[in-house]
């Protein structure tokens, strides 16, 4: 079955403890991304991947990273999360950026 | 810059009735449009998409139109059903763009019974 899958999809963690929550394609899919989804402002996104090793910002950057060390994984990585990171969190991925993107679970993050 | 926007934050519509949810973009560069549906608790999922060299697009009782000359896109949900109740968000993608899609707000449907 072809999905986009998130882990974990709940995290409680505290100010300034780094976490990373993973996402995994199994399509074979070049571009991946990263949004964030706040009530009243939609889905933003964080960072994308065009390609293994090409990443770049996107319109909410601050306070992530992120790696494409193997084309079907794109972990988010918070190095000092704190309370405004505090979201809803999709990895998304597509052929082109152009075509289907198909989304992941979901990840609720609170940082306390 | 660019954006997408939704017209009414809410709709209710009668179970069996059409539903239309409206979406206006600034940027005319824009040339793929693509309607999702988010159920609570889940991820967006595709319902339709169009490109620009089109002016509307069917699928299983839903229907895109596209007007690029106000900018305009709707999706028409043909006889309502429960089921439908979720949160619809339009999305865009420039042309050339390396960073897939630009969302709207979205609208919240609700189907009455």
């Amino acid at each position: 079955e072809a999905q986009v899958t998130q882990n974990p999809r709940y995290l409680i963690t505290v100010t300034g403890k780094k976490l990373t929550v993973t996402c995994s394609q199994n399509m074979n899919h070049e571009y991946m991304s990263w949004y964030r989804q706040d009530p009243g402002l939609g889905l933003r996104q964080i960072y994308y991947s065009m390609n293994v090793e090409v990443t770049d910002k996107g319109d909410v950057p601050e306070g992530y990273k992120v790696s494409r060390k193997e084309k079907r994984n794109f972990p988010l990585i918070l190095e000092s999360p704190s309370p405004n990171q505090t979201s809803l969190y999709f990895c998304a991925s597509s052929l082109l950026t152009n075509t289907e993107a198909f989304f992941g679970q979901g990840t609720r993050l609170t940082v306390v | 810059g660019e954006s997408v926007g939704l017209h009414l934050p809410t709709l209710s519509v009668q179970e069996g009735d059409n539903s239309i949810i409206n979406c206006a973009y600034s940027n005319s560069a824009s040339d793929y449009f693509i309607w999702y549906k988010q159920e609570s608790g889940k991820g967006p999922q595709f319902i339709i998409d169009i490109r620009s060299n089109m002016d509307k697009r069917q699928g299983q009782r839903v229907t895109v139109l596209l007007n690029k000359t106000v900018k305009h896109l709707s999706l028409q949900i043909a006889a309502t059903q429960p089921g439908d109740s979720a949160v619809y968000f339009c999305a865009e993608n420039l042309a050339g763009s390396a960073r897939q899609l630009t969302f709207g707000s979205g609208t919240q449907l609700t189907v009455l019974p």
